[in-house]
């Protein structure tokens, strides 16, 4: 998990404000993505980059905008957060190792509460 | 749509029983099925993965049985124990392709003592 930072670790808002979830890696990796987890559901994706200048939605991007500074940096906001938002954040970065597959490796998470 | 299902939501293991969580994909074109373990606080980690040329993989007590006709896997825990209770999930991806691991819903294992 060192190798993939995110900040806050908890996070505790009321509807309506902006918000920004950070995430840092010292791996590397040109991949990089945001995933909410929530009871039930799993692990969804919400945005996902390939490099800096390559910046896709995911499966659930509403309500959610990102920026990828640099190689190392990738940032999650929720421009007016909502209750429903309220969920366990994870940044993740990933190497494609041929002929094995995708490894993705995780960060320790942010937990949300909206208000 | 969710493409790939996990189950049971939940499972409760004696120590030294086995573990067992099935999962099932819909899409043929997967060519690539990872198991994460997530321990409380932490994110998600890999475990052990497959590629739909083998029907089995084994990793220590750990072991993925993979059915390409049925489009399901498995993963077995043999030989549980409480250090194992965490959440599961299975994922499946597109080797090569633009497209992300799809994740299933999770179990969570308790391993009782």
């Amino acid at each position: 998990d060192a190798d993939v930072t995110q900040t806050p670790r908890n996070r505790i808002t009321k509807t309506g404000k902006r918000i920004m979830l950070e995430c840092s890696q010292t791996k590397g990796h040109d991949r990089m993505y945001w995933y909410r987890q929530d009871p039930g559901l799993g692990l969804r994706l919400i945005y996902y980059s390939f490099d800096v200048k390559d910046i896709n939605k995911g499966e659930i991007s509403d309500g959610y905008s990102v920026s990828r500074q640099a190689q190392a940096k990738f940032s999650l906001s929720l421009e007016s957060a909502i209750p429903n938002q309220t969920a366990l954040y994870f940044c993740a970065t990933s190497e494609s190792i041929a002929g094995v597959g995708e490894t993705q490796y995780f960060g320790p998470g942010t937990r949300l509460l909206v208000l | 749509q969710q493409q790939v299902k996990q189950s049971p939501q939940s499972l409760i293991v004696q120590k030294g029983g086995i573990s067992i969580i099935n999962c099932a994909y819909e899409n043929t074109a997967f060519d690539y099925f990872p198991w994460y373990q997530q321990f409380p606080g932490k994110g998600p980690a890999l475990l052990i993965a497959i590629r739909p040329d083998v029907s089995e993989k084994k990793e220590g007590r750990f072991t993925i049985s993979f059915n390409k006709s049925a489009k399901q896997f498995s993963l077995h825990i043999m030989d549980s124990q409480p250090g194992d209770s965490a959440t599961y999930f299975c994922a499946a991806s597109i080797t090569g392709s633009a497209r992300q691991l799809t994740f299933g819903s999770g179990t969570q294992l308790t391993v009782l003592p």
